[in-house]
């Protein structure tokens, strides 16, 4: 059964640091492309960034881009987003997905249940 | 970037009765990269259907996908109590983006 399990969220003040991790289970964790969405409180979802399953690329919304850093460690299946400078339009709920393929070009098939991040002072 | 503009933004029906959900892209969706989710309160998305067409795994045959280019539908046949949700269309095939959503609820 594939499992996808965030953590690390919580409150920062503005121009703070977090680190959210998404444990995964359940399939070959190098063998397939991850992603974070969020979803601010009663809005939408947003893509935030991708991880190709080759390992090689990286992909990030221009609304994070130099800001976020999305890594894996494939020792200990776990997928990382690296958040720094954050703002107010930062606070969401971030859920980490599975893409279906190793090509970050396709839908994302499992979600974990979210980790919810507040920036506030 | 690719805008997904969904309609309506409210569809109130009775269990039993036919749904129909609009996605329209503001340009052509590369090779019909386009997903359907569903959303119910307090949990994550769920994906239904992708390539436009194709139903993800378990997912009953009463949800249907169709269209191409820059307009699309997610058909309901008949709507069952568990259906009534948020919906988002999503592009894949040109960066990432999802639409707004439409809330389905029970009239």
């Amino acid at each position: 059964e594939v499992q996808m399990l965030e953590s690390g969220g919580g409150l920062v003040q503005p121009g703070g640091s977090l680190r959210l991790s998404c444990a995964a289970s359940g399939f070959t964790f190098y063998a397939y492309a991850l992603t974070w969405v969020r979803q601010a409180p009663g809005k939408g979802l947003e893509w935030v960034s991708s991880f190709s399953g080759s390992g090689g690329t990286t992909y990030y919304a221009d609304s994070v881009k130099g800001r976020f850093t999305i890594s894996r460690d494939i020792s200990k299946n776990t997928l990382y987003l690296q958040m720094s400078s954050l703002r107010g339009e930062d606070t969401a709920v971030y859920y980490c997905a599975k893409t279906t393929s190793i090509s970050v070009r396709r839908p994302f098939d499992y979600w974990g249940q979210g980790t919810l991040v507040t920036v506030s002072s | 970037e690719i805008v997904l503009t969904q309609s309506p933004g409210t569809l109130s029906l009775s269990p039993g009765e036919r749904a129909t959900l609009s996605c329209r892209a503001s340009q052509s969706v590369t090779s019909s990269y386009l997903a359907w989710y569903q959303q119910k309160p307090g949990q994550a998305p769920r994906l239904l259907i992708y390539d436009a067409s194709s139903r993800a795994t378990g997912i009953p045959d009463r949800f249907s996908g169709s269209g191409s280019g820059t307009d699309f539908t997610l058909t309901i046949s008949s709507l069952e109590p568990e259906d009534f949700a948020v919906y988002y269309c999503q592009q894949y095939g040109s960066s990432f983006t999802f639409g707004q959503g439409t809330k389905l609820e029970i009239k």
